[in-house]
């Protein structure tokens, strides 16, 4: 079993959708949850991060954490053409400089 | 311009041809590290580097090796490339390590073909 589990879609949704993307995980300790957008041929860059349970908005982006279902989620509001990448999510240990990643879900926002 | 520049962007190479791939940041960041992206897997660290002079394993280290004489520069060595090893590498650095609220700045990927 991986240590992330995410599904790699892909996931294909019309402009204006709200758009859900999920994650599990094994290890109870993870502190630090992310998630990072990736668009084609380009690094992944950080969107979000929240720390233990509870959420966090950011515009159009809000992050959700269970930390007793050992679930995340990402959720994106009005979604627009422009999300269209892949969406990783990402979490470590606190004060660990190992960061366990998901396998990515591809997200496509058709206008 | 903040970043990190990762050369070449793509290498195609044989097999036992040793090779490296340079990683430079301009943040003045102190950890940097190196991962491969294959389908399905994700990101999966390769080495990390809290320091000048100061590296580590990370989840795949076997077949390659990591040097870091100055702050800005990260470069990985495959001295024996495999065709397993062909992937997507990304390195990536931040001026935390990663376990505390951070920014890990990822540089454009190196897409690597071992024949």
């Amino acid at each position: 079993q991986k240590e992330v589990e995410q599904d790699p879609g892909p996931l294909s949704v019309p402009e204006g959708a709200i758009v859900s993307l999920n994650c599990t995980y094994s290890n109870s300790a993870f502190q630090y949850f992310m998630w990072y957008r990736q668009y084609s041929r380009k690094g992944p860059e950080l969107l979000m991060y929240t720390y233990s349970s509870g959420n966090k908005e950011d515009g159009r982006f809000t992050a959700q954490v269970d930390k007793s279902s050992k679930y995340i989620s990402l959720f994106i509001r009005d979604s627009q053409p422009s999300d269209s990448a892949t969406y990783l999510c990402a979490m470590t240990l606190y004060n660990n400089n190992d960061m366990r990643f998901g396998a990515g879900t591809r997200l496509t926002v058709k206008p | 311009e903040a970043q990190v520049t990762q050369n070449p962007r793509y290498l195609i190479t044989v097999t036992g041809k040793k090779l490296t791939v340079t990683c430079s940041q301009n943040m003045n960041h102190e950890y940097m590290s190196w991962y491969r992206q294959d389908p399905g897997l994700g990101l999966r660290q390769i080495y990390y580097s809290m320091n000048v002079e100061v590296t580590d394993k990370g989840d795949v280290p076997e077949g390659y090796k990591v040097s870091r004489k100055e702050k800005r520069n990260f470069p990985l060595i495959l001295e024996s490339p495999s065709p397993n090893q062909t992937s997507l590498y990304f390195c990536a650095s931040s001026l935390k390590p990663t376990g505390q609220p951070f920014t890990q700045y990822f540089g454009p990927g190196t897409r690597l073909t071992v024949l």
